[in-house]
C-alpha cells in the first residue's frame, strides 16, 4: 500500500544533541510537510516543500532545518533539542498543482514522538 | 489567516450513540479536511470535504461552503471511534499550510 513512513516512531535525545528524522512516501506527492505537535494541541506547521522548492514559516526557530534529497525522503534537523522541542513530529504529503492552490488530501505518517532529556 | 473553531472541545458517549461535531471558519477556504487522531498519535484522513455531504459507513460530513461551516456525523459510536477529531481547512492564498481547530476530544464507554 502506498503510504507515508516516519522513523523512528520513538526519538530520545538529550539536551543540545543534534537530532534527525526521517520521513519517507511511496504516493510520489510532490508537496511534503512538516509540522510539530505538542500535548494536548493542534498540529502546528513548521515547513513544506513544494518539489524542491523549501518553505519555512515565520514563527518557525532557526533551530529546525529540513532536507529533501528527493522525492521520496525529506529530513527534520533539530540542531540543539531544548526540553521544549518535546514533541510529536508529523510528516505529511500531498500532490499538488502549481498556480492552482490547496487542492488535495494531505496523508500524515504515524509521527515520531520526541523526547529530550 | 483563517481561523478555525470547533465544537464541543469534549464530548463523551455511550456506546450506540450518535454524535455531530461542528468546525467553523473565519473565511472561506477551498481545502476542508476532517482527520481522527488516535491514541497513537497517527492522524486518520476521514473527509476531504471542501463541499457537499460524503459518508463512509457509520461516518458522515456536510460542508456548508457559503456559511462556512462543516459538520461530522458519527452514528453509532464504538469505543474505537474514541480519540481526538481534527478539522482543517486552507484557502488560495494559504499557501498549502492547513490550519487546524483544536479539536474535539471524544470518549466513547462500553
Amino acid at each position: 500500500d502506498a503510504m507515508v513512513i516516519q522513523n523512528p516512531r520513538y526519538q530520545v535525545t538529550q539536551f543540545g544533541k543534534p537530532v534527525t528524522l526521517s520521513c519517507s512516501q511511496t504516493l510520489n506527492h510532490n508537496v511534503m510537510y512538516w509540522y510539530q505537535q505538542k500535548s494536548s494541541q493542534a498540529p502546528k506547521l513548521l515547513f513544506h516543500y513544494y518539489d524542491k522548492d523549501f518553505n519555512n514559516e515565520a514563527d518557525t526557530p532557526d533551530n529546525f532545518q529540513s532536507r529533501r534529497p528527493n522525492t521520496s525522503f525529506c529530513f527534520l534537523d533539530i540542531r540543539s533539542p531544548g526540553l521544549g522541542d518535546a514533541a510529536m513530529y508529523l510528516c505529511a504529503t500531498s500532490r499538488e498543482r502549481r498556480g492552482q492552490g490547496p487542492q488535495e488530501t494531505q496523508y500524515f505518517g504515524p509521527g515520531t514522538r520526541l523526547l529530550v532529556l | 489567516g483563517i481561523q478555525v473553531e470547533q465544537s464541543p472541545p469534549d464530548l463523551i458517549l455511550q456506546e450506540g450513540a450518535n454524535s455531530t461535531l461542528r468546525c467553523n471558519f473565519s473565511d472561506s477556504v477551498n481545502n476542508l479536511q476532517w482527520f481522527h487522531q488516535n491514541p497513537w498519535g497517527q492522524l486518520i484522513n476521514l473527509f476531504y470535504i471542501p463541499s457537499g455531504t460524503k459518508q463512509n459507513g457509520r461516518l458522515s460530513a456536510t460542508t456548508v461552503a457559503t456559511e462556512r461551516y462543516s459538520l461530522l456525523y458519527i452514528s453509532s459510536s464504538q469505543t474505537t471511534d474514541s480519540g481526538v477529531y481534527f478539522c482543517a481547512g486552507s484557502t488560495w492564498d494559504s499557501s498549502y499550510k492547513l490550519i487546524f481547530g483544536s479539536g474535539t476530544r471524544l470518549l466513547v464507554r462500553p
